[in-house]
């Protein structure tokens, strides 16, 4: 069984639109995260929920929206994409907050922006 | 502003060499570095350490904290062209809730 499983693994879109990704963890982690991943692979970190609660939402344009229905998933919706969206979206969980704890990643989401 | 930088940004080696892959940071209230590999996809998870654990070995890879310096090593020994990847350094701080990644260092192993 796969810890921490993101759909899609790719996605392909145009300008404008609105897309979503699905994460799921079945570690019993009450910590999930989003990071972006550029072309130079520098990882930064974008949200991160504790049993469902918004804890860190690190300048990310409004377009982002994160959504915890349980601490088990993170979806992530992005309205009117943009070019410079393109990326690899990493989804992450924690056993808890407060950085004792390694993450564990998804497969990761490759985003193209036409 | 809480920092990790790594260093060589890239490298390459031959199959049996020894590397040593750095990584420093600034960061308030350290808790925690942790090392991760990337090949294709997902980082995978290599060592954590903390005040309370400062050295970790894994077969040929080990590495070393140390917090006078903000730094930390990962040194892989008798390197083989499955060690070719990038390696992520992350720092968490107390308090801050998030893991701070430096720019990675991708190293190539030729055979």
């Amino acid at each position: 069984d796969t810890a921490v499983s993101q759909t899609p693994k790719y996605l392909v879109t145009q300008m404008g639109n609105d897309k979503s990704i699905k994460c799921e963890q079945n570690l019993g982690h009450d910590t999930m995260y989003w990071y972006k991943q550029d072309s130079k692979k520098f990882l930064k970190i974008m949200f991160s929920y504790n049993n469902k609660e918004l804890i860190i939402n690190e300048t990310v344009p409004n377009r982002f929206s994160p959504k915890s229905p349980d601490k088990a998933h993170l979806n992530l919706h992005i309205n009117s994409l943009e070019l410079g969206d393109s990326a690899v979206y990493f989804c992450a969980s924690s056993q808890s907050l407060g950085g004792g704890e390694k993450l564990f990643f998804g497969s990761g989401t490759q985003l193209s922006v036409l | 502003e809480d920092k990790v930088v790594q260093s060589p940004l890239s490298l390459v080696v031959h199959e049996g060499d020894t590397v040593t892959l750095n990584c420093s940071y600034e960061v308030t209230n350290f808790r925690s570095l942790l090392w991760y590999k990337q090949e294709k996809k997902a980082p995978t998870f290599l060592f954590m350490l903390t005040s309370s654990g400062i050295e970790k070995k894994s077969g040929r890879l080990s590495s070393i904290l140390d917090k006078k310096e903000l730094s930390s090593i990962l040194n892989i020994t008798a390197t083989q062209t499955g060690d070719s990847a990038i390696y992520l350094c992350a720092v968490a701080a107390s308090g801050t809730y998030k893991y701070i990644f430096g720019t990675g260092t991708r190293l190539k192993v030729l055979a």
